[in-house]
């Protein structure tokens, strides 16, 4: 079955500018993670959804970035007045979201940003 | 707070040797999970495997086999007859345990070059 896709792959934007990157997790998933993977900071936890609960926002950075899942599939990841240190590959997860012993994350392949 | 450690930055090694990969955890949960992820240069994170706290058997899968250790809070990973497909950068993770956000700690990884 298709796995998560991610969109764009790429995405090149100038300082101050606004960028949007998209998720769509694997079908049947109800559980979705976000992650930035740059070379100072490793891999982190940036935002998760699961169902209609409220967003866990506990790990974004700053109120620049928000994130929203529309009709419990589809999740967007918007970053305002990007930043150079913004630069890094964007990573969608998403699992079951049953809990428990079934719940292993599957990624996506990214979106690596480049803030001029 | 969750900590993965990952003391080894970077391995070579020559075609066929066996490799090791070492992953230190630090959790204050008694119940908890632990991942294995390998990204390939072309930069999805591939699962590989998922282990509970409760579950202390090694387990071999073909070329792979993990040894899991809570005593020393380990949780490392050998591959035996490497081959250059091997080659990867491999992340060791830990979830979180509250129920509804199983949200991964990574380590920084280790990059693995076989050497043909």
């Amino acid at each position: 079955g298709a796995g998560v896709s991610q969109s764009p792959s790429n995405k090149v934007t100038e300082k101050g500018k606004d960028v949007e990157l998209r998720c769509d997790p694997i079908s049947g998933h109800t559980a979705l993670y976000w992650y930035r993977q740059s070379l100072g900071q490793g891999l982190e936890f940036l935002i998760y959804f699961q169902g209609n609960s409220a967003p866990d926002k506990s790990g974004l950075p700053s109120d620049r970035f928000s994130a929203e899942r529309t009709g419990g599939s589809v999740s967007t990841l918007t970053i305002q007045r990007t930043q150079q240190e913004d630069s890094a590959v964007y990573l969608c997860a998403s699992s079951l979201g049953e809990g428990g012993r079934k719940e292993t994350q599957y990624f996506g392949p990214g979106t690596r940003l480049l803030v001029l | 707070a969750q900590k993965v450690t990952q003391a080894q930055t970077e391995i070579s090694v020559v075609e066929k040797e066996d490799v090791t990969l070492d992953c230190v955890y630090e959790t204050r949960d008694t119940t908890y999970y632990l991942f294995w992820y390998k990204q390939p240069p072309s930069g999805e994170l591939v699962f590989l495997i998922r282990r509970n706290s409760f579950d202390e058997q090694n387990e071999i899968s073909g070329r792979y086999s993990w040894n899991f250790q809570k005593s020393t809070s380990s949780f490392n990973f050998t591959i035996t007859a490497s081959q250059v497909v091997d080659s990867a950068v491999y992340f060791c993770a830990l979830s979180d345990t509250y129920f509804g956000n199983e949200k991964l700690t990574f380590g920084t990884g280790t990059r693995l070059t076989i050497i043909p």
